[in-house]
């Protein structure tokens, strides 16, 4: 079993539409990681978080440790949040490492 | 830019021959960090370099895989003898942080395609 699962695999939205999607882990970790990746782009990192909830413009990213389980939420979706959204953490076992889920892809149709 | 950065962006190797791959990391940066991402899937760690010295090399697949950053700057990952299976992008990230958790800025990633 991964260390870390992600759902739903696929998304699609309406554009506007208030999106989640979720993270769940099994380790122990010392933070957790929002990352996005665009088709043949790079990856970007949106959020690390360690404990409760943190927002930069639409996006919003929570954590529950002693559920072992993070969201992110898209708040009125725009075709240009289409993309991979990987959740990664890194583990107090791990040297840093970050052990990845295999993403979350987002379509938002105009 | 001061990102990090990697090249080439794109190699074509034929199998069996050596390939060699570069990472820029952001000034300063003391974490330097190789992941494979095969397609379709999340990426996978290979080795960790805090400065000049190979912390982590638990995820390199084989012997065939060799990581070097001898000044603590610039990185090359090294691939002998390539394979249909390595195929895959190679990503860099490097961090100001050399303790756990911190924030990993990601070059484009080299793609390999070996036939």
């Amino acid at each position: 079993k991964n260390e870390v699962e992600q759902s739903p695999q696929n998304l699609t939205a309406q554009e506007g539409e208030f999106i989640t999607i979720n993270c769940s882990y099994s380790v122990g970790i010392s933070a957790l990681h929002w990352l996005q990746q665009h088709p043949g782009g790079g990856i970007v990192s949106l959020f690390m978080l360690s404990s409760g909830k943190k927002k930069h413009g639409r996006l919003i990213a929570t954590i529950n440790i002693q559920e072992k389980h993070s969201s992110l939420h898209i708040t009125a979706s725009h075709p240009r949040d289409s993309a991979v959204y990987i959740c990664a953490v890194s583990s107090f076992l791990g040297n840093n490492r970050l052990a990845f889920g295999k993403g979350n892809q987002v379509v938002v149709i105009p | 830019g001061a990102g990090v950065s990697q090249s080439p962006r794109y190699k074509v190797a034929k199998r069996g021959q050596d390939v060699a791959l570069r990472c820029d990391p952001i000034s300063g940066h003391v974490s330097l960090f190789w992941y494979q991402q095969a397609l379709g899937q999340g990426p996978e760690f290979l080795t960790y370099f805090q400065n000049e010295a190979q912390l982590d090399k638990s995820g390199l697949p084989s012997d065939r895989f060799f990581a070097e950053r001898p000044e603590g700057s610039v990185s090359t990952l090294k691939i002998q003898r390539t394979q249909q299976e390595d195929s895959a992008v190679y990503l860099c990230a490097s961090s100001g942080r050399d303790f756990l958790g911190g924030t990993q800025y990601f070059g484009p990633g080299t793609r390999l395609l070996v036939l």
